[in-house]
């Protein structure tokens, strides 16, 4: 079964560091997205990205993120300086269609010292 | 109030039993409700997909909307310890972003 892969699977950084997540979404999916979820939290909406614009983005989703599709197959969402509130699991979802399900992937720990 | 309320448990239960699994939402909205399970240290796994109001069925897995009540439930019968992990009820306007419940810890013990 297809399914969305996330690299790498855990990131340390030192804050103020600019981090690059990758994801690679099912391949005929055209709806993408980042999720994050802060230890013992729940999973919070950053950001949907259709036709190679952005769709959506939460009020976490701030001048330091930034996404972008650089090819027709991979999906990144950047933090450009990172803080150590930025320390969560990060996930891609992608969907088909807009009636369809969304699909997660694995995601990244991302751990800002 | 918050917009998705759900027990955070844990929920222990005996191999073989029933399992009863509620989220409650404020905003009437909301149109398609969603299942997912979450092992530790994994992605959310799609488990049932519903639209509006209704039950909907998959092997050992039921789903039920009541959007009158406000109220989802997700039933499993005849329960695994595989089954054990986190379970989170997710909901969304139309097509746009999903609201998440904090999850529901279940373990199912031999």
């Amino acid at each position: 079964e297809p399914e969305v892969t996330q690299t790498p699977s855990h990131q340390v950084t030192q804050m103020g560091q600019e981090v690059i997540l990758r994801c690679v979404p099912i391949s005929n999916h055209l709806y993408f997205y980042w999720y994050r979820q802060i230890l013992g939290q729940k999973v919070e909406f950053l950001v949907s990205f259709y036709n190679n614009e952005i769709s959506e983005k939460s009020e976490i989703f701030d001048d330091q993120f930034s996404v972008e599709r650089p090819d027709g197959s991979n999906f990144t969402l950047k933090i450009r300086s990172t803080k150590l509130e930025d320390s969560a699991m990060y996930f891609c979802a992608s969907r088909e269609s807009v009636l369809s399900p969304l699909h997660f992937g694995n995601g990244t720990r991302l751990t800002v010292t | 109030q918050k917009e998705v309320e759900q027990d955070p448990g844990p929920l222990s239960v005996p191999e073989g039993a029933i399992v009863s699994l509620n989220c409650t939402y404020s905003n009437s909205a909301f149109q398609y409700f969603m299942w997912y399970r979450q092992y530790s240290r994994k992605g959310p796994e799609l488990l049932m997909y519903t639209y509006s109001s209704g039950n909907k069925e998959d092997g050992r897995f039921t789903a039920q909307v009541d959007k009158s009540s406000k109220y989802i439930s997700l039933f499993i019968r005849d329960s695994q310890p595989s089954d054990s992990a986190t379970y989170l009820c997710a909901m969304s306007r139309n097509t746009d972003k999903l609201i998440f419940g904090t999850g529901t810890r279940l373990q199912v013990f031999p």
